[in-house]
């Protein structure tokens, strides 16, 4: 079946400047994940939606970075201003429930962003 | 904050070699263990996910172990090939059962030289 898809693969932008990282995870997956990785660094955990509950918002470093879900599927994580140290690969993963410590997340390939 | 620590941070072996690595974590409040291999250009994959102390899984060629009291796992490669070459990470949940965060290490970067 269809895995977790993410768009853009790859988007460069401006200082300054709005983006918006789109996925699209498996369905019937409740649960959703955002994380990025910087330059040398592991996977930084970002936002995590499970079904209808609110997210919880923990990992987002600045009041730059919003997500939403809507309808319990597609995932939106949007990034204001962007500035250089924004530069990172954002992942995308889902799983089926909450319980992540017993069973893998799925993860997309990722969107590769780069400020310039 | 829950430290998870890979080593070694990069790795080169000829194909046909046999190789492992470490991932070390707080054996404290220990609830799950999680292994993912990671390919240039492609999404990270699940390989295992561990709870037992003593525990051994094994996926082809490669398989891993669990000791929950001293807090390592080993992941292990047997006869290298090209295609094992992967970025292979390990992640714990951070608040231990039911939790829904995962703490990554950096990974251990395998390069297979034919």
């Amino acid at each position: 079946g269809a895995g977790v898809s993410q768009s853009p693969s790859n988007k460069v932008t401006e200082k300054g400047k709005d983006v918006e990282l789109r996925c699209d995870p498996i369905s019937g997956h409740t649960a959703l994940y955002w994380y990025r990785q910087s330059l040398g660094q592991g996977l930084e955990f970002l936002i995590y939606f499970q079904g209808n509950s609110a997210p919880d918002k923990s990992g987002l470093p600045s009041d730059r970075f919003s997500a939403e879900r809507t309808g319990g599927s597609v995932s939106t994580l949007t990034i204001q201003r962007t500035q250089q140290e924004d530069s990172a690969v954002y992942l995308c993963a889902s799983s089926l429930g909450i319980r992540t410590g017993d069973t893998g997340q799925y993860f997309g390939p990722g969107t590769r962003l780069t400020v310039t | 904050i829950l430290n998870v620590e890979q080593s070694p941070q990069s790795l080169h072996v000829q194909e046909g070699d046999s190789t492992n690595f470490t991932c070390s974590f707080p054996s404290s409040n220990f609830y799950a263990l999680h292994w993912y291999r990671w390919e240039t250009a492609k999404s990270p994959e699940a390989l295992f996910v561990m709870t037992l102390n003593g525990d051994e899984k094994k996926k082809g060629r490669i398989s891993a172990t669990l000791n929950t009291k001293e807090g390592y796992s080993y992941l292990y490669i047997k006869g290298s090939q090209p295609e094992d070459s992967a970025t292979y990470l390990c992640a714990l949940p951070i608040g231990g059962a039911g939790s829904y965060q995962l703490t990554f290490g950096k990974g251990t970067k395998l390069s297979v030289i034919p």
